[in-house]
């Protein structure tokens, strides 16, 4: 069955730390891959997505995700947070042989101390 | 574009009690998805139209829900009989196909509560 994988159901971290939330997906097939952020009382946003092309991706505000097809891996990576960035984190995953629904993580929330 | 809308954004009601929630996509999308989403867990798909009709729907999507979507536009999610178990935050998102993928975009949610 397809699914995804979040590891790590909180993370905690010092402000201007880097931070990396990680991803699994089961299979190797054709996918498509979000993240999405929830943050407190609000829906979700979309971050960022990779479709095709270059594997590593960026979102406006410094977060970066890199698709690893051999490890079905999408871990998305800051190198410096903020306390803004404290939220909750789902990646999401299309495989392209279904009806473009996503299938999500358990999430990662990012805890950002200062 | 203002976005998905959700309508009510909080409902309380008590068990057996029938509810409905209503989403409007952002204008133009003609895909139109439902999920669930419960405490500690990310979204579930329940299922998905394209225009006015119902492509797919989850095995979650007991025969107590039904969803419509008659005119393409605006579409309800409707639980009857509700059950404790059906508590939970009930997403929408839109998109507009773009050649192979669309992007979906949420509203902030309906949040159930069954007493």
């Amino acid at each position: 069955a397809q699914s995804v994988t979040q590891l790590d159901s909180q993370v905690p971290v010092f402000e201007e730390a880097p931070v990396e939330l990680r991803c699994n997906y089961s299979s190797s097939v054709s996918v498509y891959l979000f993240w999405y952020v929830q943050y407190p009382n609000q829906g979700l946003q979309l971050l960022l997505k990779y479709l095709s092309g270059s594997t590593l991706v960026e979102s406006i505000n410094g977060f970066e995700a890199e698709f690893n097809k051999s490890q079905t891996s999408f871990h998305l990576r800051k190198p410096s947070v903020h306390i803004s960035d404290t939220a909750e984190y789902f990646c999401a995953v299309t495989w392209m042989d279904s009806s473009y629904k996503l299938i999500f993580g358990s999430g990662t929330r990012l805890l950002v101390r200062p | 574009d203002t976005g998905v809308s959700q309508d009510p954004r909080h409902k309380i009601t008590k068990r057996g009690q029938n509810v409905t929630f209503r989403c409007d996509p952002i204008s133009e999308h003609n895909r139109l998805y439902w999920y669930r989403q419960t405490l500690g867990q990310g979204p579930e798909f329940l299922t998905y139209f394209q225009n006015e009709a119902q492509l797919e729907k989850s095995r979650l999507l007991s025969d107590r829900f039904s969803a419509e979507r008659p005119k393409g536009s605006f579409s309800t999610l409707e639980i009857q009989r509700t059950e404790q178990g059906d508590s939970a935050m009930y997403l929408c998102a839109s998109s507009l196909p773009h050649p192979g993928i669309d992007t979906q975009y949420f509203g902030p949610g309906t949040r159930l509560t069954v007493l």
